[in-house]
């Protein structure tokens, strides 16, 4: 199985800040990665796919990069309403993983 | 507007059974394949299956933590989606999600609003 490894597992930050996540696959997974956010009690939301398309009506804000095994998720002006868990997940082959997830807490 | 409803969560003893459901409305059920995905009381999210469409002769992958024990079927004349759970465990315990997958696209893009499943005596 793919492992997908997320980093940080949680961060603090401001109202503006720019903001960044990384994830690392296993082995190279092409352009097979995904961007969830979850609020508590939410279903994930679908922000990014296919490593930097961005779902409809995501802000221009999210924006996803990275190759091979790295990838980055970042938020260029973090607005309240970011404040998540944000997941990966790779889509390259079965069984589908996730990464364990980053807390995007208010500092 | 697409929707996905779960529903048919509950308690259920260990080595019980249960069978969740996926109602889908908005979008042309059967032209898409449709996963299940959990997530344990304060844990990450797990990927669960997969069935394929019509067209992919509804064939289906299974996570290795389910393989054997859980069913992914579809009832395209109903726009709905099942995971009948067999000899559940405590582990087993979890909020379960369905979710498309739009057809020339891998990403899951739509996911409904969760049931929760817990297994214990």
């Amino acid at each position: 199985d793919i492992q997908v490894t997320q980093s940080p597992s949680s961060l603090s930050a401001s109202v503006g800040d720019r903001v960044t996540i990384t994830c690392r696959a296993s082995e190279g997974i092409a352009n097979y990665l995904a961007w969830f956010q979850q609020k508590p009690g939410k279903a994930p939301k679908s922000l990014i796919y296919d490593v930097s398309s961005l779902q409809s009506g995501v802000p221009s804000r999210f924006s996803g990069s990275g190759s091979g095994t790295d990838f980055t998720l970042t938020i260029s002006s973090l607005q309240p309403e970011d404040f998540a868990t944000y997941y990966c997940q790779q889509h390259n082959s079965y069984p589908l993983t996730f990464g364990g997830g980053t807390k995007v807490e208010i500092k | 507007e697409v929707q996905l409803v779960e529903s048919g969560g509950g308690l259920v003893q260990p080595g019980g059974s249960l069978r969740l459901s996926c109602a889908a409305s908005g979008f042309t059920f059967s032209d898409y394949f449709m996963d299940w995905v959990r997530q344990a009381p304060g844990k990450g999210l797990q990927w669960v299956g997969r069935i394929r469409n019509k067209a992919n002769s509804y064939t289906t992958e299974y996570a290795a933590s389910v393989k054997g024990r859980f069913s992914i079927s579809r009832d395209d004349s109903k726009n709905s989606l099942y995971l009948q759970m067999n000899s559940l465990k405590t582990e087993d315990t979890a909020v379960y999600y369905c979710a498309r997958r739009p057809i020339g696209s891998r990403n899951l893009d739509y996911w409904g609003q969760g049931t929760l499943v817990t297994v214990s005596s």
